[in-house]
C-alpha cells in the first residue's frame, strides 16, 4: 500500500520560478526522502530528512517535515529546464531496535520547467 | 565507491515464458536489497527486499519470486510470466544501518506479450 501521496500530480512552472512539492503520509515514520525520477530511468536520492528534525536543505533543496500534520513540503528555487522529472516522496519506518527499512512510495509529481 | 548493476535494461517476453533479473553490488558488503516494480504512471511497490543471503520477505502475493545466492546479488525470477507481469522493475540497497537514502539500479522495463 501507498504510504505518501503527493500534490500537486502535476506542476509546470517557467525557468527561474520555484516549485512546491507537498507530499502527506498516514503512519509514524523514521524519515522521509525525497527521490528524482528522469522519464524511463531509476530513482536518484535527492534528500532525507528524519523525523525529528524540521527542515533541511542541499544546494536549491529545501524540505520540510511537519509530524503533527505528516506532511512535507520540497521545495525547489530557481528552477531550470534540468530540473523537468518526476518527484516521489517516501516514508521508512526503520528503527534500531525491530523494524527493517523499508521505503513507501507515494504516486510522485511530474514536474515540467519551460525553458 | 559503491555501485549497482541491473540487467537487463529492457525485456520483451512472451506470456508463460520465465524470467530472470538480475542485480548486484559491489564495494559494500551485507546490504539490505530490494526488488520494487513501477506500473506506467505509478508510483514504485516493494515487492521482496532481503536482510542476508537466503533472506527473502515478500512484500505482495505475486507470480514472482526472489532469492540471493550471495551477499550481494539479488535475483527476480518466476516460472510463468503473466500480462500483469509487465513493469520497470528496480532493484536497490542501502547499508543495514540506513545512513542516507537507497541506491536505486537503471532498472529492467519488461513488456509481456
Amino acid at each position: 500500500s501507498q504510504q505518501g501521496e503527493e500534490d500537486p500530480q502535476a506542476l509546470s512552472i517557467q525557468e527561474g520560478e520555484n516549485a512546491t512539492m507537498n507530499c502527506s503520509y498516514k503512519t509514524s515514520i523514521n524519515n522521509l526522502q525525497w527521490y528524482r525520477q528522469n522519464s524511463g530511468r531509476g530513482l536518484v536520492h535527492l534528500i532525507l530528512i528524519r523525523s525529528n528534525e524540521r527542515e533541511k536543505h542541499s544546494g536549491r533543496l529545501r524540505v520540510t517535515l511537519d509530524t503533527s500534520k505528516k506532511s512535507s513540503s520540497l521545495l525547489i528555487t530557481a528552477s531550470r529546464a534540468a530540473d523537468t522529472a518526476s518527484y516521489f516522496c517516501a516514508t521508512d519506518r526503520w528503527t534500531y531496535t525491530g523494524a527493517n527499512s523499508k521505503l513507501t512510495f507515494g504516486k510522485g509529481i511530474t514536474l515540467s520547467v519551460r525553458p | 565507491s559503491q555501485t549497482i548493476h541491473q540487467w537487463p535494461a529492457t525485456l520483451v517476453q512472451p506470456v508463460g515464458s520465465p524470467l530472470s533479473l538480475e542485480c548486484t553490488v559491489e564495494g559494500t558488503s551485507n546490504p539490505n536489497l530490494y526488488w520494487y516494480r513501477q506500473a506506467a504512471g505509478r508510483g514504485l511497490q516493494l515487492l521482496f527486499y532481503s536482510v542476508g543471503i537466503g533472506q527473502i520477505s515478500s512484500e505482495v502475493p505475486q507470480n514472482l519470486s526472489a532469492s540471493r545466492p550471495q551477499d550481494r546479488q539479488f535475483i527476480l525470477s518466476s516460472k510463468k510470466l503473466l500480462l500483469s507481469d509487465s513493469g520497470f522493475y528496480l532493484c536497490a540497497w542501502i547499508p543495514p544501518v540506513p545512513a542516507s537514502g537507497y541506491t536505486f539500479g537503471s532498472g529492467t522495463r519488461l513488456t509481456v506479450v
